[in-house]
């Protein structure tokens, strides 16, 4: 059973251009979240989605971010006009039910913004 | 919301050496897992702990959520330990799924 995967694994972007990251979760599975740590920071919670439908996005910045999971296909996190605060990990884990089940992650997408 | 605190921030010791990482938490959790990332940052699963006590080989995890608190456990220490070791908690509120991290515990084993 193969894990979560996320790609592409690194990801360079200038000033001012979009960045998509795509995330497969595990077979099986139909709950995907979404973490960004910044450098030297630990993990902090973005977005909770289920299959067409985003649950909690809570912690994603207001402007610039979104994120879809598609009925077909891998969830996307989306960064339109990244800046340099944008740079950081992206983690994406999914897990097959909600509330207190194990959370799976990925080995994430190190966005770096130039 | 809740706070995750995990200690001690930073832990030097030598190859051969015994751990022990603390987190406690502020609130009931529906879930707590345990997570190395290692020197590449890869997030490596360690233990799903919301309560009870478990065993890996070297490594064995206690939760004890009537407390708020978990340790980590790490038995003979090796190179390849080193890394940050984090805790993550689900709230224990209906509908919060998401997980939230403490600032991690820096492990370096020196050979």
């Amino acid at each position: 059973n193969a894990g979560v995967m996320q790609n592409p694994r690194h990801l360079v972007r200038r000033r001012g251009q979009e960045a998509r990251l795509r995330c497969s979760p595990m077979k099986g599975h139909s709950h995907v979240y979404w973490y960004r740590q910044l450098p030297e920071e630990g993990l902090k919670f973005m977005v909770y989605l289920q299959k067409e439908n985003i649950i909690d996005e809570s912690g994603m910045p207001k402007e610039r971010f979104s994120a879809e999971f598609p009925k077909e296909g891998p969830s996307i996190l989306r960064i339109q006009q990244v800046v340099r605060g944008d740079s950081a990990a992206y983690f994406c884990a999914s897990s097959p039910l909600p509330g207190g089940y194990e959370q799976y992650f990925g080995p994430g997408t190190r966005l770096t913004v130039t | 919301g809740i706070q995750v605190e995990q200690s001690p921030p930073d832990l030097i010791l030598q190859e051969g050496a015994n751990s022990t990482l603390r987190c406690n938490f502020s609130d009931s959790v529906n879930n707590l897992q345990w997570f190395h990332q290692n020197p590449w940052g890869q997030l490596i699963n360690l233990f799903y702990i919301p309560s009870g006590t478990k065993q890996n080989g070297r490594l064995s995890a206690t939760t004890v959520a009537t407390e708020r608190y978990s340790l980590l456990y790490i038995s003979s220490s090796q190179t390849t330990d080193s890394g940050v070791y984090f805790c993550a908690v689900e709230p224990g509120i209906q509908g919060a799924q998401k997980l939230v991290f403490g600032q991690g515990t820096r492990l370096t084993i020196n050979p």
